[in-house]
């Protein structure tokens, strides 16, 4: 059974304090990594796809990685408005997102 | 804008009541997927579909049903509603059902009392 888990559970960072997030896999079989954003009332915000092992993908202040096992989310310098929810999920051969339970993230000014 | 339109946003619904809650797609993707989202349960997959007409079932789909008669739209029906099923849903679609990030819409958020 596919299984994702995320930590920290809540993560609060004064603005300009860089750190990151975890996201650890058992997957059978890894067809994509996904990171998503979600802030209060929202639905998920695509942020990242990861495909295998030591690839790695940029967005602004963000950045993932992705090894066998799990991925990161670095964010560096962070702002107020990086905070939010962030989501890992996974996808294997049967196609379906099995998404951990998130790392709810508060930068303060 | 191209994206997800869910409607209604929220709704308060008695027990035993029947309820359908409307995903309208506007990217032309084939597959589409409903999601519940609990606290301490995350997104967990109800229903989904790879492309019109065709429909498969996720990790939770009891008291629940979907139809897929066209590319654009996917409904979802609690036939008779329970109290377990107050939670936030979720649709979403992705151009094929593999290897691609899926898109979300709000959300409808229920109460079922």
């Amino acid at each position: 059974e596919d299984q994702v888990t995320q930590s920290p559970e809540a993560l609060r960072l004064q603005e300009g304090e860089s750190s990151s997030l975890n996201c650890s896999y058992t997957v059978s079989g890894l067809r994509g990594l996904f990171w998503y954003r979600q802030d209060p009332g929202k639905g998920p915000e695509f942020l990242f796809t990861l495909y295998s092992a030591g690839e790695e993908k940029e967005k602004e202040r963000l950045k993932a990685t992705l090894t066998k096992k799990e991925s990161f989310l670095h964010i560096t310098a962070p702002k107020p408005e990086d905070s939010a929810t962030y989501l890992c999920a996974v996808q294997s051969g049967a196609q379906k997102l099995v998404f951990g339970q998130g790392t709810r993230l508060t930068i303060n000014p | 804008i191209a994206g997800i339109t869910q409607a209604p946003t929220s709704q308060i619904l008695a027990a035993g009541r029947r309820m359908t809650l409307r995903c309208t797609q506007d990217m032309r993707h084939n597959a589409m997927y409903w999601y519940r989202q609990d606290l301490g349960l995350g997104l967990r997959l109800i229903h989904y579909s790879n492309t019109a007409g065709t429909t498969g079932k996720g990790e939770v789909p009891d008291g629940y049903s979907v139809s897929r008669a066209n590319t654009d739209d996917f409904p979802l029906t609690l036939a008779s509603a329970v109290p377990s099923q107050t939670s936030v849903y979720f649709c979403a679609s992705s151009p094929t059902g593999a290897n691609q990030p899926q898109h979300f819409g709000d959300g409808t958020r229920l109460s079922i009392l």
